[in-house]
């Protein structure tokens, strides 16, 4: 099955800094899902995103489907930010997930 | 309000104990899923279903069982023979199934088995 990688594992950011996620998979897909994981647990749909760039706010996601890896950008980090950060890539009719990265945004 | 819940947040068992886990969801999706979390890990596939009265084992299926009689359930039951069942477990749903729906998720059931 697909293979999917997230870099870094963790990363601490003071408020107002910009930070790059990266996702790498093992073969082509036709779509790659970002979610953010808050505190309590919930995963929240961020992007879904075939190729190319999409926005929303101060996130932005591009994904290059032919290079396979996809990057979640966060401007202007707060608080709220903190969380884990997922993508996933869909490989028949199951999503495989990577190992997240973690982030953490100080005030 | 359309979504995913499940029931309960919190779940404690003692060992040796089926427990049941509830998902329900109303955004009229043919495809419902469920995923176990460990600390500090991604997601993993435990069983899918993409209609009803059919479900297909996923990465993790060993000690569990599922049910699909309704379009909009998804139960989940954690049988004695799973061997390290405490977890938080995490139901999903798409409208169709394949490459080209994207999946919704509940807020998760954290189980405790002692």
């Amino acid at each position: 099955g697909i293979q999917v990688e997230q870099s870094p594992p963790d990363l601490i950011l003071q408020e107002g800094a910009n930070s790059t996620l990266r996702c790498n998979f093992s073969d082509s897909v036709n779509n790659l899902q970002w979610f953010h994981q808050n505190p309590w647990g919930q995963l929240i749909n961020l992007f879904y995103i075939p190729s190319g760039t999409k926005q929303n706010g101060r996130l932005s996601a591009t994904t290059v489907a032919t290079e396979r890896y996809s990057l979640l950008y966060i401007s202007s980090s707060q608080t709220t930010d903190s969380g884990v950060y997922f993508c996933a890539a869909p490989s028949g009719s199951r999503l495989t997930f990577g190992e997240g990265t973690q982030l953490t945004v100080n005030p | 309000d359309g979504g995913i819940t499940q029931s309960p947040k919190y779940l404690f068992r003692k060992e040796g104990q089926n427990v049941t886990l509830s998902c329900e969801q109303n955004l009229n999706h043919d495809a419902m899923y469920w995923y176990r979390q460990d600390p500090g890990q991604g997601l993993r596939l435990i069983y899918y279903s993409q209609i009803v009265n059919d479900f297909q084992k996923g990465d993790i299926a060993e000690g569990y069982s599922v049910s699909r009689e309704k379009k909009e359930s998804f139960p989940l039951t954690v049988t004695s023979a799973q061997k390290n069942p405490t977890a938080f477990y995490l139901c999903a749903s798409s409208a169709g199934s394949g490459p080209a729906y994207e999946q919704y998720f509940g807020p998760g059931t954290r189980l405790t088995v002692t």
